[in-house]
């Protein structure tokens, strides 16, 4: 059973440059969220998407978009890269209405570099 | 009020001790609280997770205690191994939401 898997691992892009990350949930997930991880910090919520709508959102302004698909796969964008932007992009599955096992699991993120 | 405090930032322990990191929050609707290990280049996994309802958990060398009134929980690493040393991040999420919130982490560091 694979779990979440991200790709591409590393990416090194352009300042004002536009970029797509990708997901791929646990098998039986039907929700993805998106966590920006800076250096030396914790994971900070971005958005969450559930049934191909972006149900909840974090502080992130509106270069940050997303997308669901109907196998429950996902993309992240983000446009006009800044330098601040530079982190590592974790993707995160788990089930909308699991009534008690609300575990997310992780995959092992897309590591961002802005230059 | 969404906030998750940790402390310390860092913690470096003897193989065989006992590590203990401690977390507090504000927000009375968070009402699940897991603690996530993260080694460099890795995703965070979860280590050992609990609700309010009970004020301790324990599982092989893991414990989390948590305190309601205090508004705080702890994990607790008996018998602190090498392979043990990764960035600790507490973690807590409410009923309404479906997103974590995470503390900034300690990195634990054990001594062989």
């Amino acid at each position: 059973d694979a779990g979440v898997t991200q790709s591409p691992t590393h990416l090194i892009k352009t300042r004002g440059q536009q970029v797509t990350l990708r997901c791929s949930p646990k098998s039986g997930h039907d929700t993805v969220s998106w966590y920006q991880q800076a250096l030396g910090q914790g994971p900070q919520f971005i958005f969450q998407y559930y049934e191909e709508e972006e149900r909840q959102r974090g502080n992130f302004p509106d270069r940050f978009s997303g997308h669901q698909f109907p196998n429950y796969s996902s993309e992240l964008n983000v446009n006009a890269l800044l330098l601040g932007d530079s982190a590592l992009y974790l993707c995160a599955s788990s089930l909308f209405w699991a009534a008690f096992d609300t575990e997310a699991f992780f995959g092992q993120g897309t590591r961002l570099t802005v230059v | 009020q969404q906030q998750v405090k940790q402390s310390p930032q860092s913690l470096i322990v003897q193989k065989g001790g006992i590590s203990i990191i401690n977390c507090a929050y504000e927000n009375t609707a968070f009402d699940y609280f897991p603690w996530y290990q993260q080694f460099p280049g890795k995703g965070p996994a979860l280590l050992i997770a609990i609700r309010p309802d009970v004020s301790e958990k324990k599982e092989g060398r893991f414990t989390i205690s948590f305190n309601k009134s205090a508004k705080q929980f702890s994990l607790h690493i008996m018998d602190s191994q090498p392979g043990d040393s990764a960035t600790y991040f507490c973690a807590a999420k409410d009923n309404y939401g479906q997103n974590f919130v995470f503390g900034p982490g300690t990195r634990l560091s054990v001594l062989p």
